[in-house]
């Protein structure tokens, strides 16, 4: 089964609106760490937020913020005031907690494509 | 430089052909991962380094992929005798350790052509 959900292959939006990018996820850890990452056109990924299972309140870091549902097992990334430099693939990813499991469990990615 | 690198940023070769990447993380950072970004596939997990030593190599798609880490510090990925099926984007991630909260922090990738 697909630990990580992005149902959204590609979206737009207009400059300096907001945007919301969808991610659910399945595990019955109850440690892990929801984390998304912004992959522009040259390749590389970055690193955008985390939110940990066991926070209480909703990451953000700086236009970017986390809606963290737990009990529907959502972690949606909203983008305030969409610039430009925006348009790229976004990934959600999920690290579970237990000791034998290391690595990122990634989504299919939407791509966003910013209108100016 | 302060994030993790990789090199080369491309390589094209000929299929049955032998292909090292490299891959240096960030200073002090004793977890390493290899992931690898294909059209078909999306992104997958291969190998984890803590330290030196690989506990999980359960992505390794086949006995032609190996990896290794020296000095705690650079990793070399390998495959050999390379199908077409290997070309992919091959990305390494590195984070303080190996905690669920730890941040992986990637490198730009190696794009492989396996012609």
């Amino acid at each position: 089964a697909q630990k990580i959900t992005q149902t959204q292959p590609g979206m737009f939006v207009q400059e300096k609106e907001a945007v919301t990018l969808d991610c659910t996820y399945d595990t019955s850890d109850p440690s892990y760490g929801l984390f998304w990452y912004k992959q522009p056109s040259s390749g590389e990924m970055i690193f955008l937020i985390y939110q940990g299972s066991y926070d209480q309140q909703n990451a953000t870091e700086g236009r970017y913020s986390l809606n963290f549902q737990k009990a529907r097992k959502s972690a949606n990334l909203v983008i305030s005031a969409s610039q430009l430099g925006d348009s790229a693939m976004y990934f959600c990813a999920m690290r579970e907690g237990g000791s034998n499991d290391y690595k990122l469990s990634f989504g299919a990615g939407t791509t966003v494509t910013v209108r100016a | 430089g302060a994030g993790v690198s990789q090199s080369p940023s491309n390589k094209v070769t000929e299929k049955g052909k032998d292909v090292e990447l490299r891959c240096d993380p960030i200073s002090g950072h004793t977890a390493l991962y290899w992931y690898r970004q294909s059209l078909g596939q999306g992104l997958e997990f291969l190998i984890y380094f803590q330290g030196n030593s690989a506990p999980d190599k359960s992505g390794l798609p086949s006995d032609r992929f190996s990896a290794e880490r020296t000095g705690g510090s650079v990793s070399t990925l390998t495959i050999q005798r390379t199908q077409q099926e290997d070309s992919a984007v091959y990305l390494c991630a590195s984070s303080w350790s190996r905690e669920s909260t730890d941040t992986q922090y990637f490198g730009p990738g190696t794009r492989l052509t396996v012609l």
